[in-house]
């Protein structure tokens, strides 16, 4: 398997569910990402690790929660979220987190009721 | 924060025209790149831009970075109903930790 993939692609929560998105990347890149896609509004980063090292957190709320174990996999831990948080969660890598070109994988499409 | 403006915002054309679209920033970028997403995945790479003027093609698609660092366009040539979707710019403003911003995004309609 190639590229970046995420799982799941659909998810509906309540607001005091609590679940987790996964991404993992199969290109041997450095650098992860989170970023949240609402309707027309442009793609929002929420969070960067660089070698399973957290270096750059958006001013997210704590009800996102993410984890990188290792380079090929990151996580986004979800709890107490709102419906406002529906949106397509979109995972991404690079080979490096600075001044390289980002792979995106096809987005977890979240709905929070 | 840095904001890109891309325009238009949608397009609706008959299959075979071309089409053009841009991005400008009131800041300068040192790398461009066009996504284009289809309903339902993520954004795919298109093209990267690297250098101020670099022309670069990848089949009917053509991408430019500006001169001036602070615009780049997309051509697609004898579109195809294949081609719809949404086509996204985005902006690396430097080296270390630089993030990508995007624009708000084009949606192309063909027609056939």
């Amino acid at each position: 398997e190639t590229g970046v993939t995420q799982t799941p692609r659909h998810l509906v929560m309540g607001m005091t569910n609590k679940k987790s998105l996964k991404c993992e990347q199969h290109l041997g890149h450095n650098a992860m990402y989170w970023y949240k896609q609402s309707a027309k509004k442009p793609l929002e980063l929420m969070f960067v690790y660089s070698l399973e090292e957290r270096v750059e957190n958006n001013s997210v709320p704590s009800r996102f929660s993410p984890e990188c174990p290792n380079s090929s996999h990151l996580f986004l831990h979800l709890h107490t979220l709102q419906p406002e948080d529906s949106a397509l969660y979109l995972c991404a890598s690079s080979p490096s987190s600075g001044g390289t070109t980002q792979y995106f994988g096809p987005g977890t499409r979240l709905l929070v009721l | 924060g840095q904001q890109l403006n891309q325009s238009p915002q949608s397009m609706f054309i008959q299959e075979g025209e071309d089409v053009s679209m841009n991005c400008t920033s009131s800041s300068i970028f040192n790398t461009w790149l066009w996504y284009k997403q289809d309903p339902g995945e993520g954004p795919v790479l298109l093209i990267a831009l690297y250098k101020a003027g670099e022309l670069t093609s990848n089949g009917r698609l053509t991408a430019q970075f500006g001169i001036t660092r602070k615009d780049s366009f997309l051509n697609i040539s004898a579109s195809i109903p294949s081609d719809v979707g949404i086509y996204f710019c985005a902006g690396q403003p430097g080296l270390g930790y630089s993030t990508l911003t995007f624009g708000k995004g084009t949606m192309l309609l063909v027609s056939p």
